[in-house]
């Protein structure tokens, strides 16, 4: 069952510019994690926010959490060319039964032309 | 160096014929689990295991078979693997899953094809 909607799908920006990605879900979370993958590598965690945080900062990323819209953002400032993978957001939920899998949304693909 | 490896990281098969993907990994962490990454549907949880001898099916258990004989190991059977199998394959561990956690570490992939 996808949980988190990525949007835009594709995103192309220059070097220096900022990126910004947005996930949606549908059911009530613990936490929500960004995860990066370089192209058909594995995922490397980002960053994690928690149901009650509504922003984190690590670096250049910067995380938003609105949980009565339930979505989520996340901002990478002053992009560089390196920043180009695809970012996931996947959400952790305990309610409902749920064993607090990681649900996987279906990926933003940034790409930063230098 | 702490990490999860998997093994092999490419294989061509022909239907039916079954194989296994090895995953290990070296952190005493207790939940493991696997994906598969198909375009334009994301990362699907295929199976995952929260200790020793705990095993669940996730979205897509279909097809597939899993062990966890020891913590640091958690194998991928495909008895009679067919070409909807062909995808990329992560192997992912993770310390606890309690909350306010679940953040997971990931392999490096398998890329298999099913001819």
């Amino acid at each position: 069952s996808q949980q988190g909607e990525e949007d835009p799908q594709a995103l192309s920006i220059q070097e220096g510019e900022n990126a910004t990605m947005n996930c949606s879900y549908k059911t009530s979370i613990n936490n929500l994690q960004w995860y990066r993958q370089n192209s058909g590598r594995g995922l490397v965690h980002l960053i994690l926010i928690r149901s009650n945080e509504r922003e984190k900062h690590s670096g250049r990323l910067r995380v938003t959490l609105d949980t009565s819209k339930k979505s989520s953002s996340l901002l990478i400032t002053a992009s560089r060319a390196a920043d180009t993978a695809s970012y996931f957001c996947a959400t952790v939920s305990y309610y409902g039964g749920s064993q607090g899998n990681l649900i996987f949304g279906k990926g933003t693909k940034l790409s930063v032309k230098p | 160096e702490a990490q999860v490896t998997q093994n092999p990281r490419y294989l061509i098969t022909v239907t039916g014929k079954k194989l296994t993907v090895t995953c290990s990994q070296n952190m005493n962490h207790e939940y493991m689990s696997w994906y598969r990454q198909d375009p334009g549907l994301g990362l699907r949880q295929i199976y995952y295991s929260m200790n020793v001898e705990v095993t669940d099916k996730g979205d897509v258990p279909e097809g597939y078979k899993v062990s966890r004989k020891e913590k640091r190991n958690f194998p991928l059977i495909l008895e009679s693997p067919s070409p909807n199998q062909t995808s990329l394959y992560f192997c992912a561990s993770s310390p606890y899953l309690g909350p306010p956690s679940g953040t997971q570490y990931f392999g490096p992939g398998t890329r298999l094809l099913v001819l």
